[in-house]
C-alpha cells in the first residue's frame, strides 16, 4: 500500500523553464511534507516543507503548492538550471520526523 | 556537506554473513534514523533513536539490529544476510524540532550481498 506516490518516474525540461514535480498521497491524517534532492552518490537533501495549515511555501526558486482536497502536493522550480538535475523525493509524515513516509522519486532532467 | 558521515562507503560481503554500518550524525542532533532505499524504491524507515534510546521501529526485521551510542553515533548490524538485502542504507539526524530540523542525510552505505 503506497500512501505516497510520485507518478512520474522521470521528467525533462528545457533550462529556464518551469518544472513541477507531482506527488499524491492517501492519507488524510499527513500533516507535513516535504521535498527532498538527491544526486548520484549522495545523500537526499532537504529542499523545502509545507505544514498542512498552509497551502504554498516559497523559498527562492522553489514553490511547494498543497491541495489538500486532492490530497496532492507539487514542486515548481522556476527557472530549470541545469544542477537542478536530479531525483526528487516527496515525503509525507505526522506529528514526528520518523513517521515520514516516501515516494520512490522523480528523476528531473534539465536540457540545455 | 550535510554533517552526518557514513562508513564504509561500499560493502560487498556473502549470503549468511554479518556487517555492520557506522553513522555519526550532524553536530547537536539527538536523533538517528536508519533508512533502506532498495533499487527505484522510495526510502524506508527502518528505525530511530533519540539520544541513545529507541524511539521508532519501521519495517526493520529481526536479522537487523541498532544502537545509538553515548557520543551520539549509532551503528546498524546485519546479520544472516540475504541476497535481498542488497540496498543503499542511510543514517539521517535530526533536531527535537521536525518544522526548524527536518532530516539531514549522509551519502549512504553501498550494500552488495552476493
Amino acid at each position: 500500500d503506497q500512501q505516497v506516490k510520485q507518478n512520474s518516474p522521470s521528467l525533462s525540461v528545457q533550462e529556464g523553464r518551469i518544472s513541477i514535480l507531482n506527488c499524491d498521497y492517501t492519507n488524510s491524517m499527513f500533516d507535513y511534507f516535504l521535498w527532498y534532492k538527491k544526486y548520484p552518490a549522495e545523500g537526499p537533501t532537504f529542499l523545502i516543507s509545507i505544514s498542512s495549515i498552509k497551502d504554498k511555501n516559497e523559498d527562492g526558486r522553489f514553490t511547494v503548492f498543497l491541495n489538500k482536497s486532492a490530497k496532492h502536493l507539487s514542486l515548481h522550480i522556476v527557472p530549470s538550471q541545469p544542477g537542478d538535475s536530479a531525483v526528487y523525493f516527496c515525503a509525507a509524515g505526522q506529528d514526528s520526523n520518523y513517521q515520514l513516509i516516501w515516494g520512490a522519486g522523480t528523476k528531473l532532467i534539465i536540457k540545455p | 556537506d550535510s554533517g552526518v558521515t557514513q562508513t564504509p562507503k561500499h560493502l560487498i560481503t556473502a549470503t549468511g554473513q554479518r556487517v555492520t554500518l557506522r553513522c555519526s550524525p550532524r553536530s547537536g542532533d539527538l536523533s538517528v534514523y536508519w533508512y533502506q532505499q532498495s533499487l527505484d524504491q522510495g526510502l524506508q524507515f527502518l528505525i530511530q533513536y533519540y539520544n541513545g534510546e529507541e524511539r521508532a521501529k519501521g519495517n526493520i526485521l529481526e536479522r537487523f539490529s541498532a544502537q545509538q551510542f553515548p557520543d551520539l553515533h549509532s551503528e546498524l548490524n546485519l546479520s544472516s544476510l540475504e541476497l535481498g538485502d542488497s540496498a543503499l542504507y542511510f543514517c539521517a539526524s535530526s533536531g527535537w524540532d521536525r518544522e526548524n530540523s527536518p532530516l539531514h542525510f549522509g551519502n549512504g552505505t553501498r550494500l552488495t550481498v552476493t
